[in-house]
Formats: C-alpha cells, structure tokens, sequence
C-alpha cells in the first residue's frame, strides 16, 4: 500500500463545477504539499500546508491531521485548471524529517 | 530571482553512455532535493542535500547514481553507465528550510530534465 493515496486517479468535469481530490496519507508527516504539474510538465507549489486551511483564489486547501487526509478543491472550474495534481508529505522519521514523499497524482480535465 | 535552474532541458543519449544533469537552486536556499519522475512510479525522491551535504540518498536506485553538490549554488546528477530504464524526467527542487509549519519550507520546482536512454 502506498503511503500517500489520492483519489480519484482521473476526473474529468465541465467548466464551473466545483472540483474536490482527496489525499490520504499513513505516515507521520511534518508538512503536506499540493503540487500541480501542467502538460507542458512544470511543477509549481500551489500549497504547503500542516494544519486547517488555505485559500488562494479559486483554490483551497483543507488538512485534518488526525484522520490523516487532505483535499483540494477548486471553485468554479476553468479549463485552464486541467493539470496533474499531486499530493506530497514531508515524513518524520527518526532523527528528522525527509524529502517529499508523493501521490500517484490527479488527472483534472476541464471541459468547456 | 530566475528560479530553479536545471540543464540540459532534454538529453538523448545511448546505453552506456555517461549522462550529468546539472541544477543551480535558487540563492539563499539551503536544501537541495532531486527527483525523478516515471509514468510506473510517478514521482520519487532520490536525493537531498542540506547546506551541501548530503542527507538521504537512500531513494538512489542504484551505484549508477551519484549526486554531487560542490557549494551552495550547483548540484550534478550523474549516471554512469546509462540504462534504457533510466529514461525519466529528473527534477531538482530547493527550498529554505524541510520541516516545520512555515511557507519557508516550501519547494520549488526546475522545470525538469527528459532523459532519454536509448
């Protein structure tokens, strides 16, 4: 079983819909990313997050550490959302922590 | 600042073939991570340096790979000999710090190397 499971693996939704993927993970983490990755294969850092919420225009993150699980959602859906997004954790382990640790990813298809 | 800086973008080389992906973090950053990305096993952590030294190279598939980072703004990458099953997209990610509960702790992405090992 992978530490790090996202669903679903592929959504494929119509402009304006409100968009949610789950990540859940079952390591000890000190921090989670959500990354995107665009056709073109850029990864950008969209949040880094530890606990409760962020916002950054259309895009929010929750996490609750106790259940161990993380969503992404995205409001009023554009095809410019289409992308891989992925979910990573930096796991604690030992004497410290280590490198990003990563989801299977999210394919996102916005259709207009 | 320009970002992660990673060359070369592409590289088509034959088996056997020494191959060095190069990347230059961005200044003032103090950890240094590379990874590899494959459509089997997606994205994989297989180095990462901090303050040049290396931390973890246990995700180093094997003593083909070596990761090398001399000072605080280059890092190589080199396989020697190449492999077919080494075709992948290596991206190198720096960040300020690794754990806490901080944006400054946040990675950020080159725009990657495609290796292709024919």
């Amino acid at each position: 079983k992978n530490e790090v499971e996202q669903s679903p693996q592929n959504l494929t939704a119509q402009e304006g819909e409100f968009i949610t993927i789950n990540c859940s993970y079952s390591v000890g983490i000190s921090a989670l990313h959500w990354l995107q990755q665009h056709p073109g294969g850029g990864i950008v850092s969209l949040f880094m997050l530890s606990s409760g919420k962020k916002k950054h225009g259309r895009l929010i993150a929750t996490i609750n550490i106790q259940e161990k699980h993380s969503s992404l959602h995205i409001t009023a859906s554009h095809p410019r959302d289409s992308a891989v997004y992925i979910c990573a954790v930096i796991r604690v382990s030992g004497g410290g922590a280590d490198g990003l640790t990563f989801g299977k990813g999210t394919h996102l298809i916005i259709q207009p | 600042d320009a970002g992660v800086i990673q060359s070369p973008r592409h590289e088509v080389t034959e088996m056997g073939q020494e191959v060095t992906l190069r990347c230059k973090p961005i200044s003032g950053h103090d950890y240094l991570f590379w990874y590899r990305q494959t459509m089997m096993r997606g994205l994989e952590l297989l180095i990462y340096f901090n303050n040049n030294v290396p931390i973890d190279d246990s995700g180093m598939p094997e003593d083909r790979f070596s990761a090398k980072m001399p000072n605080a703004s280059f890092s190589t990458l080199k396989i020697q000999p190449s492999e077919p099953r080494d075709s992948a997209v290596y991206f190198c990610a720096s960040s300020l710090g690794l754990s806490g509960l901080s944006s400054y702790n946040e990675q950020f992405f080159g725009p990657g190397t495609r290796l292709t090992v024919l």
